[in-house]
Protein backbone atom coordinates (compact mmCIF):
# COMPACT_ATOMS: atom_id res chain seq x y z
CA UNK A 1 0.00 0.00 0.00
CA UNK A 2 1.32 3.42 -0.92
CA UNK A 3 1.89 5.90 1.41
CA UNK A 4 3.65 8.23 3.37
CA UNK A 5 4.16 7.37 7.42
CA UNK A 6 5.87 9.08 10.49
CA UNK A 7 6.42 7.90 13.48
CA UNK A 8 6.07 8.33 16.73
CA UNK A 9 2.17 9.08 16.70
CA UNK A 10 2.97 11.12 19.43
CA UNK A 11 6.72 12.14 21.42
CA UNK A 12 7.74 13.68 24.51
CA UNK A 13 11.53 15.28 25.42
CA UNK A 14 12.96 17.01 27.95
CA UNK A 15 13.92 20.67 27.53
CA UNK A 16 17.51 20.80 25.84
CA UNK A 17 17.41 17.13 24.03
CA UNK A 18 17.40 17.07 20.43
CA UNK A 19 14.70 15.10 18.88
CA UNK A 20 14.25 13.21 15.40
CA UNK A 21 11.39 12.71 13.82
CA UNK A 22 10.74 10.23 10.92
CA UNK A 23 9.26 10.56 7.76
CA UNK A 24 9.08 7.86 4.95
CA UNK A 25 7.49 7.35 1.57
CA UNK A 26 7.24 4.86 -1.08
CA UNK A 27 5.32 7.09 -3.67
CA UNK A 28 8.85 7.46 -5.45
CA UNK A 29 7.97 10.95 -5.68
CA UNK A 30 11.17 13.58 -6.02
CA UNK A 31 9.91 16.16 -3.28
CA UNK A 32 9.65 15.85 0.56
CA UNK A 33 8.36 18.64 2.75
CA UNK A 34 8.19 19.42 6.73
CA UNK A 35 5.97 21.68 8.35
CA UNK A 36 5.11 22.53 11.35
CA UNK A 37 1.25 23.50 12.93
CA UNK A 38 0.05 24.98 16.16
CA UNK A 39 -3.10 24.97 17.60
CA UNK A 40 -5.71 26.75 15.65
CA UNK A 41 -3.05 27.84 13.15
CA UNK A 42 -2.44 27.09 9.41
CA UNK A 43 1.15 24.87 8.25
CA UNK A 44 4.54 26.73 8.05
CA UNK A 45 7.20 25.34 5.79
CA UNK A 46 10.08 24.76 7.60
CA UNK A 47 12.51 22.61 4.86
CA UNK A 48 11.57 21.24 1.53
CA UNK A 49 13.78 18.75 -0.68
CA UNK A 50 13.46 18.44 -4.45
CA UNK A 51 16.21 15.70 -4.98
CA UNK A 52 18.49 13.26 -2.74
CA UNK A 53 21.26 15.42 -1.07
CA UNK A 54 19.46 18.67 -1.73
CA UNK A 55 17.06 20.57 0.17
CA UNK A 56 16.46 24.13 1.05
CA UNK A 57 15.05 26.03 3.89
CA UNK A 58 11.60 27.17 4.48
CA UNK A 59 9.90 29.80 6.35
CA UNK A 60 10.90 28.68 9.93
CA UNK A 61 13.92 26.93 9.75
CA UNK A 62 16.00 28.20 12.83
CA UNK A 63 16.64 25.34 15.53
CA UNK A 64 15.74 22.61 12.81
CA UNK A 65 17.94 20.52 10.66
CA UNK A 66 17.09 17.59 8.15
CA UNK A 67 18.82 15.49 5.71
CA UNK A 68 17.91 13.77 2.21
CA UNK A 69 20.14 10.85 1.88
CA UNK A 70 17.08 8.31 0.07
CA UNK A 71 14.88 9.43 -1.86
CA UNK A 72 12.65 7.61 0.35
CA UNK A 73 13.61 9.44 3.60
CA UNK A 74 13.53 12.93 4.90
CA UNK A 75 13.99 12.98 8.79
CA UNK A 76 13.87 16.17 10.71
CA UNK A 77 15.83 17.08 13.62
CA UNK A 78 14.55 19.59 16.31
CA UNK A 79 17.35 20.38 18.18
CA UNK A 80 17.63 22.50 21.62
CA UNK A 81 18.05 25.67 19.63
CA UNK A 82 14.24 25.70 18.55
CA UNK A 83 12.55 27.91 21.39
CA UNK A 84 9.19 26.32 20.92
CA UNK A 85 9.51 23.09 19.86
CA UNK A 86 6.26 22.18 21.19
CA UNK A 87 3.84 21.32 17.81
CA UNK A 88 2.20 19.09 15.79
CA UNK A 89 4.59 18.44 13.01
CA UNK A 90 3.66 17.23 9.23
CA UNK A 91 5.83 15.35 6.52
CA UNK A 92 4.44 15.94 3.17
CA UNK A 93 5.83 14.29 -0.38
CA UNK A 94 4.98 14.87 -3.68
CA UNK A 95 6.12 14.50 -7.46
CA UNK A 96 7.57 17.97 -8.38
CA UNK A 97 4.56 21.00 -8.79
CA UNK A 98 2.12 18.64 -7.93
CA UNK A 99 -0.80 17.83 -5.35
CA UNK A 100 1.19 16.85 -1.87
CA UNK A 101 0.62 13.80 0.16
CA UNK A 102 0.70 14.39 3.70
CA UNK A 103 1.31 12.34 6.48
CA UNK A 104 -0.69 11.09 9.91
CA UNK A 105 2.04 13.60 11.59
CA UNK A 106 3.73 13.50 14.69
CA UNK A 107 2.79 15.64 17.77
CA UNK A 108 5.87 16.77 19.90
CA UNK A 109 5.53 18.15 23.37
CA UNK A 110 8.69 19.37 25.08
CA UNK A 111 8.87 19.98 28.72
CA UNK B 1 5.28 35.81 -1.51
CA UNK B 2 1.57 35.58 -2.71
CA UNK B 3 -0.82 35.02 0.10
CA UNK B 4 -4.21 33.70 -0.07
CA UNK B 5 -6.99 35.16 2.37
CA UNK B 6 -10.00 33.16 3.23
CA UNK B 7 -12.91 33.38 6.02
CA UNK B 8 -12.60 31.95 9.74
CA UNK B 9 -15.43 29.76 9.45
CA UNK B 10 -18.23 29.15 7.67
CA UNK B 11 -21.74 26.92 8.60
CA UNK B 12 -23.78 24.53 6.15
CA UNK B 13 -26.61 22.36 6.21
CA UNK B 14 -26.19 18.88 5.35
CA UNK B 15 -26.85 17.79 1.67
CA UNK B 16 -26.93 21.62 0.39
CA UNK B 17 -24.17 23.30 -1.32
CA UNK B 18 -21.09 25.21 0.36
CA UNK B 19 -18.95 27.98 -1.62
CA UNK B 20 -15.72 28.29 0.23
CA UNK B 21 -14.12 31.70 -0.99
CA UNK B 22 -10.66 32.53 -1.23
CA UNK B 23 -9.03 36.16 -2.15
CA UNK B 24 -5.21 35.77 -3.94
CA UNK B 25 -4.81 39.53 -5.40
CA UNK B 26 -1.21 39.14 -5.31
CA UNK B 27 -0.86 35.98 -7.18
CA UNK B 28 1.08 35.46 -10.15
CA UNK B 29 0.76 34.07 -13.39
CA UNK B 30 2.14 30.27 -13.22
CA UNK B 31 0.93 29.97 -9.63
CA UNK B 32 -1.64 27.20 -9.05
CA UNK B 33 -4.47 27.55 -6.64
CA UNK B 34 -4.41 24.67 -4.40
CA UNK B 35 -7.06 23.07 -1.96
CA UNK B 36 -6.59 21.06 0.70
CA UNK B 37 -8.76 20.07 3.76
CA UNK B 38 -7.52 18.70 7.43
CA UNK B 39 -9.92 16.85 10.13
CA UNK B 40 -8.72 16.95 13.81
CA UNK B 41 -5.19 15.85 14.45
CA UNK B 42 -4.67 14.42 10.85
CA UNK B 43 -2.57 15.58 8.00
CA UNK B 44 -3.99 17.87 5.11
CA UNK B 45 -5.80 16.03 2.47
CA UNK B 46 -5.75 17.01 -1.11
CA UNK B 47 -8.70 18.29 -2.59
CA UNK B 48 -8.31 19.69 -6.38
CA UNK B 49 -6.35 22.09 -8.43
CA UNK B 50 -6.10 24.55 -10.89
CA UNK B 51 -4.79 27.13 -12.84
CA UNK B 52 -6.81 28.82 -15.22
CA UNK B 53 -10.42 27.34 -15.83
CA UNK B 54 -12.66 25.98 -13.58
CA UNK B 55 -12.13 22.22 -12.49
CA UNK B 56 -14.37 19.43 -11.55
CA UNK B 57 -13.32 16.27 -9.82
CA UNK B 58 -15.18 13.74 -7.64
CA UNK B 59 -14.72 15.53 -4.24
CA UNK B 60 -15.38 19.06 -5.94
CA UNK B 61 -15.38 21.58 -8.05
CA UNK B 62 -12.97 24.92 -8.56
CA UNK B 63 -14.09 27.86 -9.99
CA UNK B 64 -11.58 30.63 -10.61
CA UNK B 65 -12.37 34.28 -11.47
CA UNK B 66 -11.28 35.29 -14.73
CA UNK B 67 -8.68 38.03 -13.11
CA UNK B 68 -7.27 35.00 -10.81
CA UNK B 69 -7.29 37.23 -8.07
CA UNK B 70 -10.19 35.10 -6.04
CA UNK B 71 -11.39 31.48 -6.35
CA UNK B 72 -14.24 29.48 -4.61
CA UNK B 73 -14.50 25.79 -3.56
CA UNK B 74 -17.23 23.86 -4.09
CA UNK B 75 -18.91 21.39 -2.31
CA UNK B 76 -21.88 20.24 -4.43
CA UNK B 77 -23.60 18.55 -1.49
CA UNK B 78 -22.43 18.74 2.08
CA UNK B 79 -22.24 15.82 4.28
CA UNK B 80 -21.04 15.79 8.05
CA UNK B 81 -18.13 14.11 6.64
CA UNK B 82 -16.95 17.38 4.71
CA UNK B 83 -16.51 19.01 8.09
CA UNK B 84 -12.84 20.24 8.13
CA UNK B 85 -10.78 22.67 7.74
CA UNK B 86 -10.49 23.89 4.17
CA UNK B 87 -7.26 25.39 2.71
CA UNK B 88 -6.37 27.36 0.00
CA UNK B 89 -3.28 27.40 -1.72
CA UNK B 90 -0.86 28.87 -3.99
CA UNK B 91 1.29 26.63 -5.41
CA UNK B 92 4.88 28.82 -6.73
CA UNK B 93 7.77 28.36 -8.23
CA UNK B 94 11.02 29.84 -6.59
CA UNK B 95 14.45 29.19 -8.14
CA UNK B 96 12.93 26.03 -10.02
CA UNK B 97 11.83 24.61 -6.93
CA UNK B 98 8.19 24.58 -6.33
CA UNK B 99 7.05 25.62 -2.61
CA UNK B 100 3.23 25.79 -1.37
CA UNK B 101 1.76 28.52 0.84
CA UNK B 102 -1.25 27.84 3.10
CA UNK B 103 -3.48 30.46 4.74
CA UNK B 104 -5.17 30.13 7.57
CA UNK B 105 -7.87 28.33 6.62
CA UNK B 106 -11.78 28.42 6.81
CA UNK B 107 -13.32 25.75 9.48
CA UNK B 108 -16.54 24.68 8.00
CA UNK B 109 -19.37 23.42 10.24
CA UNK B 110 -22.18 21.03 8.96
CA UNK B 111 -25.33 20.80 10.13
CA UNK B 112 -27.52 17.98 10.34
Amino acid sequence: DGGITQSPKYLFRKEGQNVTLSCEQNLNHDAMYWYRQDPGQGLRLIYYSQIVNDFQKGDIAEGYSVSREKKESFPLTVTSAQKNPTAFYLCASSHLGAEQYFGPGTRLTVT
Amino acid sequence: DAKTTQPNSMESNEEEPVHLPCNHSTISGTDYIHWYRQLPSQGPEYVIHGLTSNVNNRMASLAIAEDRKSSTLILHRATLRDAAVYYCILRFTTSGTYKYIFGTGTRLKVLA
